[in-house]
């Protein structure tokens, strides 16, 4: 199976700042690559698809990057309804594998 | 408005049986492959179980291997999950997610199971 390490698990932040979130694949994907945001209690919603492909409705603060096996999502100016827990998700083999997570909170 | 509804969770005990539903509308269901994703409580999520839009293809997580049994039936836009030989471990928000053509983009609300004696 396809590992996903999604780093960092967890991070401590403060309204208007620049937030970076990576995945790395264990071996190459493409672009087979989504983020999905989830907020307590919630499904899980994707914000970027295709790995740098935002997703209809999302603010354009969010932005993804990168192909193969590393990638990379950014907020490039934190809101407050912006803290919650991000995943990555490969689906580029039929056995999906999603990142770890990463908690965002507020500084 | 596409929407997936799940039903069927509840409390089972270790060894026990339960079988989840997932109701779909506002799309053309027999066209899409399907998904169960579940999540342990305070965990990440986990991929459990595909299949495509025809029921040709079936593919489960190691994990639920020869436990669970995923279906569909395009007639009543339904997905579900038989789920057998239920451990402690199988605890989670099941969630039914659509396939799209840049993988999954639509989830339900999830429903909760428990399994505990």
């Amino acid at each position: 199976d396809i590992q996903m390490t999604q780093s960092p698990s967890s991070l401590s932040a403060s309204v208007g700042d620049r937030v970076t979130i990576t995945c790395r694949a264990s071996q190459g994907i493409r672009n087979d690559l989504g983020w999905y945001q989830q907020k307590p209690g919630k499904a899980p919603k994707r914000l970027i698809y295709a790995a740098s492909s935002l997703q209809s409705g999302v603010p354009s603060r969010f932005s993804g990057s990168g192909s193969g096996t590393e990638f990379t999502l950014t907020i490039s100016s934190l809101q407050p309804e912006d803290f919650a827990t991000y995943y990555c998700l490969q689906h580029n083999s039929y056995a999906w594998t999603f990142g770890q997570g990463t908690k965002v909170e507020i500084k | 408005e596409v929407q997936l509804v799940e039903s069927g969770g509840g409390l089972v005990k270790p060894g026990g049986s339960l079988r989840l539903s997932c109701a779909a509308s506002g799309f053309t269901f027999s066209s899409y492959s399907m998904n169960w994703v579940r999540q342990a409580p305070g965990k990440g999520l986990e991929w459990v179980s595909s299949i495509s839009s025809s029921s040709s293809y079936i593919y489960y997580a190691d994990s639920v291997k020869g436990r669970f049994t995923i279906s569909r039936d395009n007639a009543k836009n339904s997905l579900y999950l038989q789920m057998n030989s239920l451990r402690a471990e199988d605890t989670a928000v099941y969630y039914c997610a659509r396939t799209g053509r840049w993988g999954p983009d639509y989830w339900g609300q999830g429903t909760l199971v428990t399994v505990s004696s």
